[in-house]
């Protein structure tokens, strides 16, 4: 079973300019979140689908960024325009809905897209 | 508010040394417990989770964690490092009863260094 997969794995832009990541998810996984980890700090959260549909966006930094998700499947995540303090990695990652127990199910990673704002 | 903390941001140890990364949280619920661990140029991988069953839990590579509700702490071991666990580990925490989904909490990751 192929993994959660990202595009592409490096991008370098300048500020100003802008930049589309893409996320296909684990095959069936209705659940995909983004993260973004700057330079030396920790994973964070940006947002959250169930299929289509945004559960939960409380972690984008601002209206520069727009993520989509298509059909359910494959996710993009636009930054325009790009500034400086985007610079970063961005992840991506999936799971199944809640178990029959209703135990929030493992999030499977992508390998994430390293960002260079310059 | 949930909060993960792991101390140390880089660990050495020597072949064959017991490792143990750190790992405490803040939680204003029973969290689950995950510990993930990124290789060079590869994803975040599953080492092992913690969801209110057995505290003391196994993951993959000979690692484990045991989780310690007084003394809110998740840490990870290992009893003999081998070259290949060099690596950055993080901790992560989420809340089981959201109302749907479930975002992670991540500490700043332990950078692993294994001296042959």
């Amino acid at each position: 079973e192929a993994g959660v997969t990202q595009f592409p794995s490096h991008s370098v832009i300048e500020k100003g300019q802008t930049v589309t990541l893409r996320c296909d998810p684990i095959s069936g996984h209705d659940n995909l979140y983004w993260y973004r980890r700057v330079m030396g700090k920790e994973i964070k959260f940006l947002l959250h689908f169930v299929k289509e549909s945004k559960q939960d966006e409380s972690g984008m930094p601002n209206n520069r960024f727009l993520a989509e998700r298509t059909g359910g499947t494959y996710s993009t995540l636009k930054v325009q325009p790009a500034e400086l303090e985007d610079s970063g990695v961005y992840f991506c990652a999936s799971s199944q809905d809640k178990n029959l127990a209703g135990f929030a199910d493992t999030q499977y990673f992508g390998p994430g897209t390293r960002l260079t704002v310059l | 508010a949930q909060s993960v903390t792991q101390l140390g941001s880089h660990v050495s140890v020597s072949e064959g040394a017991l490792v143990l990364l750190r790992c405490n949280y803040s939680s204003s619920v029973p969290p689950y417990l995950f510990w993930y661990v990124q290789y060079p140029n590869q994803g975040l991988q599953l080492l092992l989770k913690y969801t209110s069953a057995a505290t003391l839990v196994k993951g993959i590579n000979g690692f484990e964690a045991e989780f310690k509700k007084s003394e809110t702490s998740f840490h990870l071991t290992k009893p003999s490092a081998h070259m290949s666990d060099a690596a950055e580990y993080f901790c992560a925490v989420s809340d089981p009863f959201a109302y749907t989904g479930n975002q992670f909490y991540f500490g700043t990751g332990t950078s692993l260094t294994v001296i042959p």
